[in-house]
């Protein structure tokens, strides 16, 4: 049973335009979301999260939205730039740090 | 501040056999997680370690088994290694273990089992 899904495995989208990466989960014990980035040949890299008490949290271009009732978090990326195309994993934590729930992972592409 | 680095980068063993993983935490950094991603799958959690003791497992069997050093090292020992181990196997850093506390990652090594 995968307790997170991204059931999309790739998006792309235009150089300029926004990107929305999608992210549901079952756990309703999940404390925090996380979102991370991932290019190939390095490990993961923290992009942005969200405590399960805020429904959204902004850092520059990159903001989370987070539905409970729905058990849905999306990642908007806005502008889109090239060099944000890479893997995109969405993670949940629970009270416990450190034994993230990933998802399967959403590549994104680009294009200029 | 060095970054978290795992060696070796790469590794083929056949079945049955035992490996050792390699990972080198950020200074200060009390925690370390060790992850296995499959191909085309996320991170799975193996386990977690902090200040030395094992703090959390996941659902993988007793033959995957870690240490945690001082120095701030650590390693992941895998013995009798079967053809589903193959994998990236990841570690990841973090201060103290916080709910919701950033992990800092490695570049993983790839562990291919013929």
């Amino acid at each position: 049973d995968q307790q997170v899904k991204q059931n999309s495995p790739s998006l792309s989208v235009q150089e300029g335009r926004i990107s929305i990466l999608n992210c549901d989960y079952t756990n309703s014990m999940f404390d925090y979301f996380l979102w991370y980035k991932k290019y190939p040949a390095e490990g993961p890299t923290f992009l942005i999260s969200i405590s399960s008490i805020k429904d959204k949290n902004e850092d520059g271009r990159f903001t989370v939205f987070l539905n409970k009732s729905a058990k849905h978090l999306s990642l908007h990326i806005v502008p889109s730039q090239p060099g944000d195309s890479a893997v995109y994993f969405c993670a949940s934590d629970t009270a416990n740090a450190g034994k993230s729930t990933f998802g399967d992972g959403t590549t994104l592409t680009v294009k200029p | 501040e060095t970054g978290v680095t795992q060696s070796p980068t790469h590794l083929i063993k056949t079945r049955g056999q035992q490996v050792t993983l390699r990972c080198s935490s950020q200074s200060g950094h009390n925690t370390v997680s060790w992850y296995q991603q499959a191909l085309g799958q996320g991170p799975q959690f193996i386990f977690q370690y902090y200040r030395e003791e094992e703090n959390g497992r996941g659902n993988f069997p007793p033959r995957f088994s870690g240490l945690q050093f001082p120095n701030y090292s650590s390693e992941l020992n895998v013995n009798a290694l079967e053809l589903d181990d193959s994998a990236l196997y990841l570690c990841a850093s973090s201060l103290s273990g916080t709910p919701g506390e950033t992990q800092y990652f490695g570049p993983g090594t790839r562990l291919l089992v013929l």
